[in-house]
């Protein structure tokens, strides 16, 4: 079965220090993987993906993610935050094949704060 | 941009009440899934519907929850009879063709049995 696990349920970083997001995955199967951004009151959106390909994915926003086979791992970073990139970023993973490939197994969230 | 929306943003009921939290998926998109988060917790899947029939559901979706496309816009997921711990955000989400389309998802609805 799938899972996502995302270490730390809460980072605070300064305005312009690098923000790094730690997610970790397990899947049988390739997988694909997702950040999506949730800001207060809001939806989902989301803010980048990795299929196949080139494992440094770039998204929105000036954030970025590197799928690591090896690890397992499948962390989001941004060299400089702003403010208003306070928000809960939640990993998620779906495995692409087989008839429940479209299900999206989300991670607990990880809620972002910046400092100024 | 295209995008899902959800009506009605937020919705207060009595328990035992049925609701129905309504979604308009965007246009072209195919396949349609609900997923929920209650206060705190992650988004967890509830169901997913292609060609007009469930594709997989949770465990969460048991009898008391179901799904329909009453017409070529709306999707909606009803609740028969809301249990307090019903109360969270419900989230439609939907997508195009092909294995590798991005699920889009639509605001929420804020749903919560007094």
């Amino acid at each position: 079965a799938q899972s996502v696990t995302q270490l730390g349920s809460h980072v605070s970083v300064s305005e312009g220090a690098l923000v790094l997001l730690r997610c970790n995955y397990s899947s049988s199967v390739p997988p694909y993987l997702f950040w999506y951004v949730q800001y207060p009151n809001q939806g989902l959106q989301l803010l980048l993906k990795y299929t196949t390909g080139a494992t440094l994915v770039k998204g929105i926003n000036g954030f970025e993610a590197e799928f690591k086979k090896r690890e397992t791992s499948f962390h989001l970073t941004k060299p400089s935050p702003h403010m208003s990139d306070a928000a809960e970023y939640f990993c998620a993973v779906s495995d692409g094949v087989g008839a429940s490939y479209d299900k999206v197994i989300f991670g607990p969230g990880t809620s972002l704060s910046v400092i100024p | 941009e295209p995008e899902v929306t959800q009506t009605p943003s937020h919705q207060v009921t009595q328990m035992g009440q049925e609701v129905i939290l309504r979604c308009v998926p965007i246009s072209n998109h195919l396949y349609f899934y609900w997923y929920r988060q209650i206060l705190g917790q992650k988004v967890e899947f509830l169901v997913s519907f292609y060609n007009n029939e469930i594709s997989e559901k949770s465990e969460i979706f048991d009898d008391q929850f179901s799904v329909e496309r009453p017409d070529g816009s709306n999707f909606t997921l009803k609740i028969r009879s809301t249990k307090l711990e019903d109360s969270a955000m419900y989230f439609c989400a939907s997508r195009s063709t092909g294995t590798a389309d991005t699920q889009y998802f639509g605001p929420g609805t804020r749903l919560t049995v007094l």
